[in-house]
């Protein structure tokens, strides 16, 4: 089955300055790729996904690249907000609402004032 | 606009007692999945239903766990008996039967669970 891993497991920024996490997949037919912002007690909130028919999108201060030959993609938050502060999770997954997610671990971002 | 709903938020109770989960995903949606996701990891799928039909549920743990989806619409997700290492969140997701480029994963508020 599929395996995600993710990195760093915490990240910690000063306010403004940008953050990049990194996830890598092991199964090719995976196509589907979700990041999910998590605030302590809360449901998992998509933040942006990629398929694999696009190499990168951009959604305001929040992008995602996709490497489909090295199996990985990242997340990228320009202008860091205290209000970004939270754990953020990649996912990957065969067909959007098919599959289920196979997420990765997690990575507790902390925004400093 | 609709959510996925889950009862009871958060739920104590000791070892070897029973408990039951309650899920309600978006009107329409034919994809149930229940994830477990304990303090501190990501979310890991549990079950999969496509209607009423069980897709996956390879990473069920058969002897305390059941879950249900009699008529292809809420869901119901057991434990009995209940061990201390099921504390977790568990949540609820769904999906549209067609899926088109904007979909994805809908999740649920969770329910809390806690063993005592």
């Amino acid at each position: 089955g599929e395996n995600v891993e993710q990195h760093p497991s915490t990240l910690s920024v000063q306010e403004g300055d940008s953050a990049v996490i990194k996830c890598t997949y092991s199964d090719s037919a995976s196509n589907y790729f979700p990041w999910y912002k998590q605030e302590l007690g809360k449901r998992p909130q998509l933040i942006i996904d990629i398929r694999s028919n696009v190499g990168e999108k951009k959604d305001q201060r929040i992008a995602v690249t996709l490497n489909k030959t090295a199996k990985h993609f990242s997340l990228h938050i320009t202008e860091t907000q205290p209000e970004d502060s939270a754990v953020y999770f990649c996912a990957a997954s065969e067909d959007t609402g098919r599959r289920a997610l196979t997420f990765g671990s997690g990575t507790r971002l902390q925004v400093q004032p | 606009e609709a959510e996925v709903a889950q009862s009871p938020r958060y739920k104590i109770t000791e070892k070897s007692q029973a408990v039951a989960f309650w899920c309600d995903p978006i009107s329409g949606h034919a994809t149930l999945y229940w994830y477990r996701q304990i303090l501190g990891q990501g979310p890991e799928l549990l079950v999969q239903f496509q209607d009423e039909s069980v897709v996956d549920d390879s990473q069920l743990p058969k002897d305390r766990f059941s879950a249900e989806r009699l008529k292809g619409v809420d869901s119901t997700l057991k434990i009995q008996p209940a061990e201390l290492g099921d504390s977790a969140m568990y949540l609820c997701a769904s999906s549209p039967r067609t899926v088109k480029l904007t979909d994805t994963q809908y999740f649920g508020p969770g329910t809390r669970l806690t063993v005592l």
